[in-house]
């Protein structure tokens, strides 16, 4: 069964650093591209970006770019979503979700981030 | 980056009705759509691809259209488990976008 399986929720203040997981299982890891999607509920859904875990290709979101960085391990099948500066803004629901094509098909459970002094 | 305009943003039915959803991009887009269900608590499901396409292990009372600029998701006949949220996504041009969802309920 193809899966994407994500680190747990996380409690941080502003100014800490964070780096979440979401780890592929059940097919060739480096086949599918990778999404994070950010979820809040005064933007709804939100691309962040997506990255090729082959060879590292990262595109962002204009609105996300040079806000947080992603990233992968392909040798434990691994992609990262990671800031090095948290605001309480950064509060959301995170997504991360499997390219089939062109369009996210198959998506992790999740992983809450809480940003509050 | 193109915005997607999702309506309506709540919707309430019964079980057995028949609803639509549709969502308007502000240019062209092919047939570079999908359609997800979110329930609370959950990830998006994907429900549509391609516009028109069924992902494999949806009910087929979940059909999509596009007629011209607009893209039209419908639930021929509603079950309980399809009270939940439902969003468009274009991933003709990235940034990718979805649009601000519809909220499904119960009448």
């Amino acid at each position: 069964e193809v899966q994407l399986v994500q680190s747990g929720a996380e409690v941080k203040k502003p100014g800490e650093s964070l780096k979440i997981s979401c780890k592929g299982s059940g097919y060739s890891f480096t086949r599918f591209w990778i999404t994070w999607v950010r979820q809040t509920p005064g933007k709804g859904l939100e691309c962040m970006g997506i990255i090729d875990p082959g060879d590292s290709d990262t595109r962002y979101s204009p609105s996300f770019q040079g806000q947080a960085t992603i990233s992968v391990d392909k040798s434990i099948s691994t992609a990262y979503l990671q800031w090095s500066t948290l605001k309480a803004s950064d509060t959301a629901m995170y997504y991360c979700a499997l390219m089939r094509g062109d369009f996210p098909a198959v998506w992790g459970q999740g992983s809450l981030v809480t940003v509050s002094s | 980056a193109i915005q997607m305009t999702q309506s309506p943003s709540s919707l309430s039915a019964s079980v057995g009705d028949r609803v639509t959803i549709t969502c308007r991009p502000s240019q062209g887009i092919r047939n570079d759509l999908g359609w997800f269900q979110q329930k609370p608590g959950k990830a998006p499901k994907l429900l549509i691809y391609a516009a028109s396409s069924l992902q494999s292990g949806v009910p087929s009372t979940f059909s999509g259209s596009r007629s011209d600029t607009d893209f039209t998701l419908t639930i021929s006949s509603l079950q309980s488990e399809d009270f939940a949220t439902y969003y468009c996504l274009q991933y003709y041009n990235f940034p990718y976008t979805f649009g601000q969802g519809t909220k499904l309920e119960i009448k």
